[in-house]
Order: C-alpha cells, then sequence, then structure tokens
C-alpha cells in the first residue's frame, strides 16, 4: 500500500512571493504518477499539475512547478507569483493501479 | 469546470435512511471514481468503474454500492446511513481503464449531511 505526507498542514505567503509545499511517499511500485491538486473554498478539487515517475524533467505548468526527487520519494510544489486565488487547500496525491491516495493537505492562504 | 457532473449538491437525511448519489463523467470517459472527503479519514477511493464493470475497490463499506449504466453515468447508494457517513462525496472520471497513467478529473461534490 501506498502512504503520502505532507508535512505542513498550514502555511502563509505574502502575494507576489514563492511559496513551496512539501510532499513525500512510500511505495514499492516502479510505475505510477503523481499529481497536485488545489480545493478552494468552493471545495472543487482541480487539478493543478502532474508529474511521470519516469521522467526526469520536472513538470512546470505557468507559476507551478514540481521538484520530483524520485530516491528520495519527495514531490514538493513551488508556486511562483502568488496570488490571492491561490488561496486553497493543496493535495498532493500518488496514482497507482487504480487509484489515487491523496495526503493530508495543505492548507495555503496568500496575504495581501 | 471539468465536464464532471454529481447530483445533488447537498443532501441533508436522517440516521438509518438510503440515498442516491448521481455522478455523470466527461464525455468521452469510461472509467468513473468514487472518493469520500471526510474530516476524520481524509480523501479515500472508495470503487472505480470502468465501461460498466467494477474495476477497483478500496475503502468502502458493505452498507454502500455502486453501479455504473450503459450511458457510462454512475450512481453511489449509501443505505442504513450513520452520523459518520456525513462527509463530500466526490465523483471522477478518467478516458481509459485508469492505471497509473491516467488523469482523474474530479465533479464538485455531493455534500452529504446525516442528522
Amino acid at each position: 500500500a501506498q502512504t503520502v505526507t505532507q508535512s505542513q498542514p498550514e502555511m502563509s505567503v505574502q502575494e507576489a512571493e514563492t511559496v513551496t509545499l512539501s510532499c513525500t511517499y512510500d511505495t514499492s511500485e516502479s510505475n505510477y504518477y503523481l499529481f497536485w491538486y488545489k480545493q478552494p473554498p468552493s471545495r472543487q478539487m482541480i487539478l493543478v499539475i502532474r508529474q511521470e515517475a519516469y521522467k526526469q524533467q520536472n513538470a512546470t505548468e505557468n507559476r507551478f512547478s514540481v521538484n520530483f526527487q524520485k530516491a528520495a520519494k519527495s514531490f514538493s510544489l513551488k508556486i511562483s507569483d502568488s496570488q490571492l486565488g491561490d488561496t486553497a487547500m493543496y493535495f498532493c496525491a500518488f496514482g497507482a493501479g487504480n487509484m489515487l491516495t491523496f495526503g493530508g493537505g495543505t492548507r495555503l492562504m496568500v496575504k495581501p | 469546470d471539468s465536464g464532471v457532473t454529481q447530483t445533488p449538491k447537498h443532501l441533508i437525511t436522517a440516521t438509518g435512511q438510503r440515498v442516491t448519489l448521481r455522478c455523470s463523467p466527461r464525455s468521452g470517459d469510461l472509467s468513473v471514481y468514487w472518493y469520500q472527503q471526510s474530516l476524520d479519514q481524509g480523501l479515500q477511493f472508495l470503487i472505480q468503474y470502468y465501461n460498466g464493470e467494477e474495476r477497483a475497490k478500496g475503502n468502502i463499506l458493505e452498507r454502500f454500492s455502486a453501479q455504473q449504466f450503459p450511458d457510462l453515468h454512475s450512481e453511489l447508494n449509501l443505505s442504513s446511513l450513520e452520523l459518520g457517513d456525513s462527509a463530500l462525496y466526490f465523483c471522477a472520471s478518467s478516458p481509459r481503464t485508469g492505471g497509473s497513467t491516467d488523469t482523474q478529473y474530479f465533479g464538485p461534490g455531493t455534500r452529504l449531511t446525516v442528522l
């Protein structure tokens, strides 16, 4: 079974600054994907970014990028130029087989 | 908007009752997944259907059941409801059989409150 750990329950950042959210996972799988989902106050789960485990290159989507360290089983999310709309819960998720395993989430507050 | 729809948005019912949650996947997606988000358990995978057949099962209680119909919409049935079943229930869909290569797109969720 997989486990996903997000060690930062809450974080805050000033608007326009950069923030990094941490995620570690434990697995014996060799073929898997990793995801970051955002859950704003509306409660909708929104895909932010995904990383294929077989790719060494870190994924990037506009202001969002990941630092994927496969050997360390670490998958952190960096948000650059933080905006007020980035305020949300962020969930790291591990995808293998037919299911996603989620971490406990990090609540991010972007302050004006 | 992910393209996944769920009804109803909110549901309030009493202990011991039975409810049905409905999900329509994105156009063209064959797989449907159900997740439960509660305060104490976090986000947990319940069950997956692919093209009408059960494909994977997670932490789903025996009181809960699901099915996927020929038009690919899915229903999650919750019976003998308990206070602890109060949660946000998400449906997600993906194009293929699932597996680690598929990205899952989530619906807006159904908020279930059991009184």
